[in-house]
């Protein structure tokens, strides 16, 4: 099967910039999640769908973050405006489920987008 | 809200040396349990993972970890590591809805 699909592979902007990701999950799987992990750190939760309903965005700076999962398919995260601290690799995963048997795969994970901010 | 240690943050080790690397979690409720590993420029993979049954599991690549719920530990194992497991390991942890990761352990395989 097709793995999960990132865009772009690197990106690099000036702080105050906005950007843009892109993920398209597995087909199938209902709930995608992005996640950022900044260097030397774990990948850390920022939001979860289910289908195109957010579960957890409790980890969302939310006055500079955005995503969306409009038709609970492909999903989009925007950052607006970025900061230093944002530079990261931001993954994209997805599984069945987000709990239970639908985990008994694991999460698949994208290649991720490598943020530079400068 | 749970949370995943991992106590190395960065393991050396020869060749056919024998390999542990220690993760605890705090959660109260059941947890399913994972290992993923990153080899340099590619994505997480999943190595192995616990969900019930046996609490030794075994994964790929000669991998196997072992659930000791009375220490809330999952720790990796494998008896002896090659050049090629050279890469970030991170446990995690999933209880109700989202999953965990560690800080990760960084694995240096010498030849």
């Amino acid at each position: 099967e097709a793995g999960v699909a990132q865009s772009p592979r690197y990106k690099i902007i000036e702080k105050r910039q906005s950007v843009a990701f892109w993920c398209n999950p597995i087909s199938g799987h209902a709930t995608l999640y992005w996640y950022q992990q900044i260097l030397g750190q774990g990948p850390k939760l920022l939001i979860q769908f289910q289908n195109n309903g957010v579960v957890d965005d409790s980890q969302l700076p939310k006055d500079r973050f955005s995503a969306e999962r409009l038709k609970g398919v492909d999903s989009t995260l925007k950052i607006q405006p970025a900061k230093l601290e944002d530079s990261a690799v931001y993954l994209c995963a997805s599984s069945l489920l987000g709990s239970g048997a639908g985990l008994r795969n694991g999460y698949t994970f994208g290649s991720g987008t490598r943020l530079t901010v400068v | 809200a749970q949370s995943v240690s991992q106590h190395n943050h960065h393991v050396i080790l020869s060749e056919a040396a024998s390999l542990e690397l220690g993760c605890n979690y705090s959660y109260g409720g059941t947890v399913n349990l994972f290992w993923y590993v990153q080899y340099p420029g590619q994505h997480l993979q999943l190595l192995l993972k616990y969900f019930s049954g046996d609490p030794l599991v075994k994964g790929i690549k000669g991998f196997e970890a072992e659930f000791i719920k009375s220490k809330f530990s999952f720790n990796l194992r494998k008896p002896s590591v090659q050049w090629s497991d050279t890469a970030e390991y991170f446990c995690a942890v999933n209880g109700r809805n989202d999953m965990r990761f560690g800080a990760g352990t960084r694995l240096t395989v010498k030849p």
